[in-house]
């Protein structure tokens, strides 16, 4: 099956400072690149995704990219905030057979954004 | 994106009883999973929730510890039975969105004591 790996497990960033965490997938017919935002004894939120056809997505101090032939992606976050601080889940979605649907998760950075 | 609740959202139980969890969402969806996160660790599912068939379990977690409902297409019951301080842990369900996404419900602490 699909195996994701996340890095770094921490990140600690200055206010105003960018914030890069990478993921890597080994399935190539993973098609969904998702991220979640988890804060303190919240749910995960989905705040930003991508799809294999698209190498770059941006959302205001956010953005994706996506490299399909080296299959990994990442998060960048711009001038960062503290409200930023949280635990960030990379992860990739299944597309055959009977994992269809399924997302696969990366263990998670914890993003620490000191003021 | 779709509203979801879960019940309860935190209970404490003693070892050997069992607590079934509720996920219901407030528009139909044709996939509903059932995650475990330990305290610091990732998400893992536990198993896919169809409407109209048996779920599919991943490796590690059997029907019988972890029987799962899903009687209509908003709506799905996770129980944990026969329980050990080992169960302990957030217990989330996520439904799918269109097209691809997922979306989380508060979640559900459970600890066993």
């Amino acid at each position: 099956g699909e195996n994701v790996e996340q890095h770094p497990s921490t990140l600690s960033v200055q206010e105003g400072d960018s914030a890069v965490i990478k993921c890597t997938y080994s399935d190539s017919a993973s098609n969904y690149f998702p991220w979640y935002k988890q804060e303190l004894g919240k749910r995960p939120q989905l705040i930003i995704d991508i799809r294999s056809n698209v190498g770059e997505k941006k959302d205001q101090r956010i953005a994706v990219t996506l490299n399909k032939t080296a299959k990994h992606f990442s998060l960048h976050i711009t001038e960062t905030q503290p409200e930023d601080s949280a635990v960030y889940f990379c992860a990739a979605l299944a597309d055959r057979g009977s994992t269809l649907g399924r997302l696969y998760f990366g263990r998670g950075t914890q993003l620490t954004v000191w003021p | 994106s779709a509203v979801i609740s879960q019940k309860p959202s935190r209970d404490i139980c003693q070892r050997g009883t069992s607590l079934t969890i509720q996920c219901q969402v407030d528009s139909q969806v044709t996939m509903m999973f059932w995650y475990r996160q330990q305290p610091g660790q990732s998400l893992t599912l536990i198993a896919t929730a169809n409407q109209g068939s048996e779920a599919t379990y991943e490796s590690g977690f059997v029907i019988d510890k972890f029987p799962i409902s899903r009687p209509n297409l908003t709506f799905s019951t996770l129980t944990v039975s026969n329980m050990s301080p080992e169960d302990s842990s957030i217990y989330l369900c996520s439904v799918d969105g269109v097209p691809d996404t997922q979306y989380f419900g508060p979640g559900t602490r459970l600890t066993v004591l």
